[in-house]
């Protein structure tokens, strides 16, 4: 199974802080990744798919990187309403794996 | 606007089975993959089942393979998960999810599973 290690687990940060959360691949997964956003008592929103391409209607600070195992998701300007938990997840084969989460806070 | 509703959920003993539902609506069910993905108490995320457009093709990881079961009714939109022999661990929400792009794009709103004496 290719195991997904994202970091960090938690952080703080400032509100118009550029915020970055990394997800690394145990092998090549070729950007097949999604990044998701989960706020509290909700379920998760898909943000980003194919690495590095915007679902409509997110809003352009977001971001996503990467290729091979190393892939990112960058916040450009942190608001208020991006609080939550962000998960990584690899769909390059079977089993799909998620990374463990990353919990953002505001400072 | 898409619409995936999760029900079914409940308390289950130990060894006991559940079959959970998820009625699509706002797109063409038919034409798209689906999963199921579980969030534990601890807020992990794990994918369960795949079931492809059709519904001619499955896939499961190990922890729940042999043991869950995915299938659909293209017919009436409903996506279903049978769960048999639970254990204690799979307590967990439980999400319904559309494929696009080849990955996930929209999640239900889950249906929450407690497996307990």
């Amino acid at each position: 199974d290719i195991k997904m290690t994202q970091s960090p687990s938690s952080m703080y940060a400032f509100l118009g802080e550029r915020v970055t959360i990394t997800c690394k691949a145990s092998q090549d997964i070729n950007s097949y990744l999604n990044w998701f956003q989960q706020k509290p008592g909700k379920s998760p929103k898909t943000l980003i798919y194919r690495a590095n391409r915007l679902v409509d209607g997110v809003p352009s600070r977001f971001s996503g990187s990467g290729s091979g195992q190393d892939y990112s998701l960058t916040i450009s300007s942190l608001e208020y309403e991006d609080m939550g938990i962000y998960y990584c997840l690899q769909y390059d084969e079977f089993p799909y794996t998620f990374g463990g989460g990353t919990k953002l806070e505001i400072k | 606007e898409v619409q995936l509703v999760e029900s079914g959920g409940g308390l289950v003993k130990p060894g006991g089975s559940l079959k959970i539902s998820c009625a699509a609506s706002g797109f063409a069910f038919s034409s798209y993959d689906m999963s199921w993905v579980r969030q534990t108490p601890e807020k992990r995320l794990e994918w369960v089942a795949y079931i492809n457009s059709g519904g001619g093709s499955t896939y499961f990881p190990d922890t729940v393979k042999g043991r869950f079961t995915i299938s659909r009714d293209n017919a009436k939109n409903i996506l279903y998960l049978q769960m048999s022999s639970l254990k204690s661990e799979d307590t967990a929400m439980y999400y319904c999810v559309r494929h696009d792009y080849g990955g996930f794009a929209y999640w239900g709103q889950g249906t929450l599973v407690t497996v307990s004496a």
